[in-house]
């Protein structure tokens, strides 16, 4: 399995509060990604890296920003939570963009009460 | 949006038997692959075709590619309990990666 680390597995907090979740590869891959999956939804792109303090916005990035100051590591942060960023997060990875396949963490539950 | 569609949602089949799973999407692609999901787990790359294929094998798996009609199907033959997981098409344009919604598969012993 690629070494793709995502940290903490499982967070639950409260409405307002801001929340990091960290990705950590082991891979010296160029791309990073983050994804949220809900039920009915799939995954969803949230933003993504094509290097270091590269980033881009995806599909549903209202509510989070991103930062990568190292090739290894991507973090997201929910500056306040709501109830609506309650979900599945998935970290990605690639060597290269689109053509690659992607290798995944194994997620972050988070839940916003 | 051009997300996938996966059809169908859910689909039970006895262990042996053959799954067939399909792929559709609205705007031109580069690239579609099949991924698979264990219950709490991330997604596991499984097969890549691209534009200009149109059908690929690897392993029990087998991947058609119509891109006249936007559709992709994912057939697993020989279904084994393990084949237990939900399963993902997702397209490439550019340098992003969209995924459809998923097919739950459910083996039966």
């Amino acid at each position: 399995d690629a070494g793709i680390t995502q940290s903490p597995r499982h967070k639950v907090t409260e409405t307002g509060t801001p929340v990091t979740l960290r990705c950590h590869q082991t891979e010296n891959h160029r791309y990073m990604y983050w994804y949220r999956q809900d039920p009915g939804h799939g995954l969803r792109l949230i933003h993504y890296s094509y290097g270091v303090k590269d980033t881009d916005k995806g599909e549903v990035s209202d509510g989070y920003s991103v930062s990568r100051s190292k090739t290894e590591d991507f973090l997201l942060t929910l500056e306040s939570a709501t109830s609506s960023q309650t979900s599945v997060y998935f970290c990605a990875i690639s060597d290269r963009a689109g053509m690659a396949p992607q290798h995944f963490g194994d997620g972050t539950r988070l839940s916003i009460l | 949006s051009q997300q996938g569609e996966e059809d169908p949602q859910a689909l039970s089949i006895q262990e042996g038997e053959n799954a067939t799973m399909n792929c559709s999407y609205k705007t031109s692609i580069n690239n579609l692959q099949w991924y698979r999901q264990n219950s709490g787990r991330g997604l596991v790359h499984l097969i890549l075709i691209r534009s200009n294929e149109r059908e690929k094998h690897s392993g029990r798996l087998r991947v058609t590619l119509d891109t006249s009609k936007k559709s992709s199907s994912l057939l697993i033959t020989a279904s084994r309990a393990a084949d237990t997981a939900s399963y993902f098409c997702a397209m490439n344009r550019d340098d992003k990666i969209i995924f459809g919604k998923g097919t739950r598969l459910h083996i039966l012993p």
